[in-house]
């Protein structure tokens, strides 16, 4: 079965502090992958798809930057932190395999900017 | 644009009523709609996808419809449970594999 990771679980940063946050799919190839930042009282948003190495789309201009270094590891990063960056962490995937295929979310990464 | 619209933001009925949640769209050219459910401080888990060549999809006590041309979506969840408690977030998809979401349905059910 596959699984998906998120570290850390939570996170602390000064403002203007660099960021590196992971995600790893086990159990798969290929993942479609995604980040969404979810701000508090706000829906979703999607920050960042991947369908493959070295493949990112940006959905919305940010301080924020992806890599996707391995197939099964997605990056999200910040040279120097926003207060505004604030905010839940969610890394999906899924197979790309057509119109029947949801999406499954790791369990997120709470990352607080003072 | 996509825009996708749940009301209420807020709910609390007592333990056995039947939950009724609403989802609307703004865009009916859509992939499929998902239903998701979000405990406090935890991702998201999957809950129906509906294709948008279907009317309805079930699930143990889930229910979930779809009026593609009306840009409407229903949850009904029956005999509402406190373990049911949560916020259900509901999704389009378009093309190219990306979801729009909406601000959710914040759900209290009182034992």
């Amino acid at each position: 079965s596959q699984t998906i990771h998120q570290w850390p679980a939570t996170l602390v940063q000064p403002v203007g502090s660099p960021l590196s946050l992971e995600c790893t799919v086990e159990g798969t190839s290929n993942p479609n992958l995604y980040w969404y930042r979810q701000a508090a009282g706000r829906g979703l948003q999607l920050l960042f798809y991947s369908v493959g190495i070295g493949q990112i789309s940006s959905e919305v201009p940010q301080n924020l930057s992806a890599s996707r270094p391995q197939d099964r590891q997605f990056i999200l990063s910040s040279k120097k932190l926003l207060l505004s960056d604030s905010g839940f962490y969610l890394c999906a995937w899924n197979k790309g395999a057509g119109r029947a295929d949801t999406q499954y979310f790791g369990p997120g990464t709470r990352l607080t900017v003072l | 644009k996509q825009e996708v619209t749940q009301i209420p933001a807020a709910l609390s009925v007592p333990e056995g009523e039947n939950l009724v949640l609403n989802c609307s769209f703004t865009d009916s050219a859509i992939y499929n709609l998902q239903w998701f459910r979000q405990d406090p401080g935890k991702g998201l888990t999957s809950l129906l996808l509906i294709q948008s060549s279907q009317r309805e999809q079930t699930s143990g006590r889930l229910n979930a419809s779809l009026d593609k041309s009306s840009g409407r979506s229903t949850l009904y969840i029956a005999a509402s449970q406190p373990g049911d408690s949560a916020t259900y977030l509901c999704a389009v998809e378009a093309a190219g594999n990306k979801l729009t979401f909406g601000g959710g349905t914040r759900v209290l059910v009182k034992p």
